[in-house]
């Protein structure tokens, strides 16, 4: 059973044009993330939901609109991709709160601009 | 300012040997917890440990313990009997209160690789 999963898992596309990234979750978990890992290994938080809700928006072109239909869903649309959008990104989810409450990482989406 | 901080962005370690990969943290909040994931060459982020800044003890799980230097504000992750597998990037996290928003928020160091040698 997949805890969190993501699709496409390889996105390769043109510059300017709209693609989209899903990612479900089935852990019953309350917020949602949408995290981007440059070509140097760095993670940094885009996004966060919490029961449907905004509640992190980090620094972020607005190209980039995240939709969260429902708990268990995330998705990520990027409008007029751009060679520097190229990068993996990580959907993410978690309980929030004080407690020990570790982020569970989907296998990640790796998108190629060219 | 880093918040996270990991100063050594590759090690190598021989089989079997423990090794300690360094991270120090900056926060003004009095509660916080610190994470650590390993992401090994296939891509996917495996959570390993976790501390919180109330608990009194280090914080272990199996080949895994964090040391926990809470006045020097520092989170080092020992392993313990290096294997093959342990080979990956290993990051530090810290989550810490969103401001203004009720929530929190995961913030990463920049990693390190580090090569187990057979």
């Amino acid at each position: 059973d997949t805890a969190v999963s993501q699709t496409p898992k390889y996105l390769v596309t043109q510059m300017g044009n709209d693609k989209s990234i899903k990612c479900e979750q089935n852990l019953g978990h309350d917020t949602m993330y949408w995290y981007k890992q440059d070509s140097k290994k760095f993670l940094k938080i885009m996004f966060s939901y919490n029961n449907k809700e905004l509640i992190i928006n980090e620094t972020v072109p607005n190209r980039f609109s995240p939709k969260s239909p429902d708990k268990a869903h995330l998705n990520l649309h990027i409008n007029s991709l751009e060679l520097g959008d190229s990068a993996v990104y990580f959907c993410a989810s978690s309980l929030q709160g004080r407690g020990a409450y570790e982020q569970y990482f989907g296998p990640g989406t790796r998108l190629t601009v060219t | 300012a880093q918040k996270i901080t990991q100063t050594q962005p590759g090690m190598f370690v021989q089989e079997k040997e423990a090794v300690t990969l360094d991270c120090t943290y900056d926060t003004s909040d009095p509660s916080y917890g610190l994470f650590w994931y390993k992401q090994p060459s296939s891509g996917e982020m495996i959570f390993l440990i976790y501390q919180g800044s109330y608990d009194q003890q280090n914080a272990t799980e199996g080949r895994y313990s964090l040391n926990f230097q809470k006045a020097r504000k520092s989170a080092n992750l020992v392993i313990s009997a290096s294997q093959l597998g342990d080979s990956a990037m290993y990051f530090c996290a810290m989550r810490e209160p969103y401001s203004g928003a009720g929530s929190y928020q995961l913030t990463f160091g920049k990693g390190t690789k580090l090569s187990v040698i057979p």
